[in-house]
C-alpha cells in the first residue's frame, strides 16, 4: 500500500539514543492528549496519554510532557530500538466527540 | 485489549461500484468512528456514530454513508466509488466517556480504478 506521510518532518536517530518528538496543539480548551504510532501498512497503535491537569506521565520507555502555557506536547522514548522506527502523531480532545490528530513526525533509527 | 477489527484490508474496486467497509468492535464501545488517512492530509474524519442507529456527519461526509444496526458493527458505504476515494480508511473506537481513547482498526487499503 502507499506510505502515510509522505512529506512529513522526519527525526532521524541512533539506536540507543533518546528521541524526542515535539507536537503543538491548536485548542486551549483541549484537556486530553493522546500519543499513537504507526507502522507502515498499519492502523495507529495507542502509546500513552495525559489530561490536562498533570505535567508528566511515564510509561514503559516513553514519558509524555505538556506544557499548557505554550500549547506544546512531547514524546521522549528512551534507548530507541529499531522496532520504534514508525510515524508517531498526536491528538487532543475536549471531551467532545471531535479528536484532532496532528499530522505526525517520522522517527528513523540507524543501527 | 480492545480490538477492532477491519474485515477487508485490501480491495481494488471500479469506478461507480458500490463498496462496503465493515467494522466490528468487541469492547462494547458506544461511539464508532470512520476515518480516512491520505498522505499529508493525516486523518481526517468521515462520519461518527454514539449509538445504534445514531450517526453525525464528520468533517468529509460526501460520497460516502454509514450504517450501525448493531453495537458492534458500524459500515461506510461507497455509493458510487470514484477515483479521489482511493486511501486508507481506518475504523476506531470509544467508550461512551468523552475524552477516552480512540481504539483503531489495522486499516483498509482500498484502489478505485
Amino acid at each position: 500500500g502507499e506510505s502515510v506521510g509522505l512529506h512529513l518532518p522526519t527525526l532521524s536517530v541512533q539506536e540507543g539514543d533518546n528521541s524526542i518528538i515535539n507536537c503543538a496543539y491548536s485548542n486551549s480548551a483541549s484537556d486530553y492528549f493522546i500519543w499513537y504510532k504507526q507502522e507502515s501498512g498499519k492502523g495507529p497503535q495507542f502509546i500513552i496519554d495525559i489530561r490536562s491537569n498533570m505535567d508528566k506521565r511515564q510509561g514503559q520507555r516513553v514519558t509524555v510532557l505538556l506544557n499548557k502555557t505554550v500549547k506544546h506536547l512531547s514524546l521522549q522514548i528512551a534507548a530507541t530500538q529499531p522496532g520504534d522506527s514508525a510515524v508517531y502523531f498526536c491528538a487532543e480532545s475536549d471531551g467532545g466527540f471531535k479528536t484532532i490528530f496532528g499530522a505526525g513526525t517520522r522517527l528513523f533509527v540507524k543501527a | 485489549d480492545v480490538k477492532v477489527t477491519q474485515s477487508s484490508r485490501y480491495l481494488v474496486k471500479r469506478t461507480g461500484e458500490k463498496v462496503f467497509l465493515e467494522c466490528v468492535q468487541d469492547m462494547d464501545h458506544e461511539n464508532m468512528f470512520w476515518y480516512r488517512q491520505d498522505p499529508g492530509l493525516g486523518l481526517r474524519l468521515i462520519y461518527f456514530s454514539y449509538d445504534v442507529k445514531m450517526k453525525e456527519k464528520g468533517d468529509i461526509p460526501e460520497g460516502y454513508s454509514v450504517s450501525r444496526e448493531k453495537k458492534e458493527r458500524f459500515s461506510l458505504i461507497l455509493e458510487s466509488a470514484s477515483t479521489n476515494q482511493t486511501s486508507m480508511y481506518l475504523c476506531a473506537t470509544r467508550t461512551g466517556h468523552s475524552g477516552n481513547t480512540i481504539y483503531f482498526g489495522e486499516g483498509s487499503w482500498l484502489t478505485v480504478v
